[in-house]
């Protein structure tokens, strides 16, 4: 089974950019890397979604390395809301569902 | 557009008793997934539902079965509960199997005494 790896916590301050590493070496060909947020008791929320270079929306950007074996997701100017666990996850659209697999997600604090 | 939701919010169960947790698809998705999620653990994948069809099952024993309606919404049934299945259960749509874009409900939490 594909495997992610994360920090499993990461603490800053309103303001500085935040960037969180995901480790997959086996990714596949069709594998693609997606982003969630979440908050304590909701559901996750979509980031971003990303193949290979750089992905930028209008709240973070994916940055992803020729090799495609990491993926680093940087939150611009973090805020206090911005305090949550974020889980990264490597799969193919439209395949099956081997790669389903969340982990335990970086949990980041970001303080005053 | 109507997003994600799920019924019911919260519940409260005995072990051995049966418990059936409902999710509505966001409009124009045809796949649902289900994910139960300890305190302080990630999601773990239960099984996922294409077009009314299992498309991919985690590791979860059979007690745990799904179905998925013709307007995309789907249950998940849980019989013999045990303790350790008090968690939150979540529920999430997406427009095509796999990982693709998972757009994720609120949640139900199970508590099981």
């Amino acid at each position: 089974l594909a495997k992610t790896t994360q920090p499993i916590s990461m603490d800053s301050y309103e303001g500085q950019e935040v960037n969180i590493t995901c480790s997959h070496n086996n990714i596949a060909t069709n594998d693609y890397i997606t982003w969630y947020q979440q908050f304590p008791s909701q559901g996750p929320r979509f980031i971003i979604q990303g193949y290979k270079t750089k992905v930028t929306n209008e709240v973070a950007s994916l940055f992803i390395p020729a090799d495609r074996k990491s993926s680093t997701l940087s939150l611009p100017r973090v805020s206090l809301s911005d305090t949550a666990v974020y889980y990264c996850l490597v799969g193919a659209r439209g395949g099956n569902t081997d790669k389903l697999i969340f982990g335990t997600g970086t949990r980041l604090q970001v303080f005053p | 557009e109507t997003g994600v939701t799920q019924s019911p919010t919260h519940l409260i169960k005995t072990r051995g008793q049966q418990v059936t947790l409902r999710c509505s698809s966001q409009s124009g998705h045809n796949t649902v997934s289900w994910y139960q999620q300890a305190l302080g653990q990630g999601p773990q994948f239960i099984f996922q539902y294409y077009r009314e069809e299992e498309n991919g099952r985690g590791n979860f024993p059979p007690r745990f079965s799904g179905l998925q309606f013709p307007n995309y919404s789907s249950e998940l049934n849980v019989n013999a509960l045990e303790l350790d299945d008090s968690a939150l259960y979540l529920c999430a749509s997406s427009s095509d199997r796999g990982a693709e874009t998972q757009y994720f409900g609120p949640g139900t939490r199970l508590l099981v005494l």
